[in-house]
C-alpha cells in the first residue's frame, strides 16, 4: 500500500495559517492525494485532493510538491472548529482505485 | 441528498450476540465502504462494494463478519458471536466511481459504535 507520513500533532494559533505537511513519497503517478479530517466522535470529513496541480476549494488549499513526494495542506485561517485530527492518505499502490488508506493523522489543536 | 445514513448510532451488546448495522448511502452512489475504527486509531478497512458485487475484503473481515449490499443500494454488515475485541466505531462510507478521472472522493456516515460487555 502507498504509505503516508504526517507529524503526530500540531499547534495552531485561532486565525492563523495552518500547514499541515504529508509525506507520500511511494505514491503512484496516477494516484490522487486526499485529505480527510474527523472531529472526535463524528464520521471523517472529506477536504480536497490533488493529483499533480495545487487544489484550492472552500475549505483549504492543497500544495503538491512537483515530484509528488509530498503535499501540505493549507487551513488560511484557523479556527478552534478546525480542531481535528487530518488525515492524509491515497489508495494503495498499483492500479487499484478502492479503497482509502489511513494513517494515524495529525492532531491539529487551535488555541485562542 | 441526506448523506449517508447508519444505524443503529450506538449498541451495546452481550459477549457472544449478534448485530447487524444498516447503512443507507447516497443514492446516486454506487460505491460502498465498511470501515472499523478503534480509539485512538485511523480508520480500518474492512470491505467495499461496487453496486451489489463486494470487490474486496480485508484479513480483518474474520469468518464472523459478514456484508451484504443485496440490491446494490444499502448494505449491512453482521457481526456473529460478537467478541470484547469487536468494540468499536463501524464507518460506512460511498462514492460516485465513474472511472474516467481516477478521483474517488468518499462521503462517510456517522458511524455505529459498537460496545460488547
Amino acid at each position: 500500500d502507498a504509505k503516508t507520513t504526517q507529524p503526530t500533532s500540531m499547534d495552531c494559533a485561532e486565525g492563523r495559517a495552518a500547514n499541515l505537511p504529508c509525506n507520500h513519497s511511494t505514491i503512484s503517478g496516477n494516484e490522487y492525494v486526499y485529505w480527510y479530517r474527523q472531529i472526535h466522535s463524528q464520521g471523517p470529513q472529506y477536504i480536497i485532493h490533488g493529483l499533480k496541480n495545487n487544489e484550492t476549494n472552500e475549505m483549504a488549499s492543497l500544495i503538491i510538491t512537483e515530484d509528488r513526494k509530498s503535499s501540505t495542506l493549507i487551513l488560511p485561517h484557523a479556527t478552534l472548529r478546525d480542531t481535528a485530527v487530518y488525515y492524509c492518505m491515497g489508495p494503495p499502490g498499483g492500479t487499484s482505485y478502492g479503497k482509502l488508506t489511513f494513517g494515524q493523522g495529525t492532531i491539529l489543536t487551535v488555541h485562542p | 441528498d441526506t448523506g449517508v445514513s447508519q444505524n443503529p448510532r450506538h449498541k451495546i451488546t452481550k459477549r457472544g450476540q449478534n448485530v447487524t448495522f444498516r447503512c443507507d448511502p447516497i443514492s446516486e452512489h454506487n460505491r460502498l465502504y465498511w470501515y472499523r475504527q478503534t480509539l485512538g486509531q485511523g480508520p480500518e478497512f474492512l470491505t467495499y462494494f461496487q453496486n451489489e458485487a463486494q470487490l474486496e475484503k480485508s484479513r480483518l473481515l474474520s469468518d464472523r463478519f459478514s456484508a451484504e449490499r443485496p440490491k446494490g443500494s444499502f448494505s449491512t454488515l453482521e457481526i456473529q458471536r460478537t467478541e470484547q475485541g469487536d468494540s468499536a466505531m463501524y464507518l460506512c462510507a460511498s462514492s460516485l466511481w465513474t472511472g474516467a478521472t481516477g478521483a474517488n472522493v468518499l462521503t462517510f456516515g456517522a458511524g455505529s459504535r459498537l460496545t460488547v460487555l
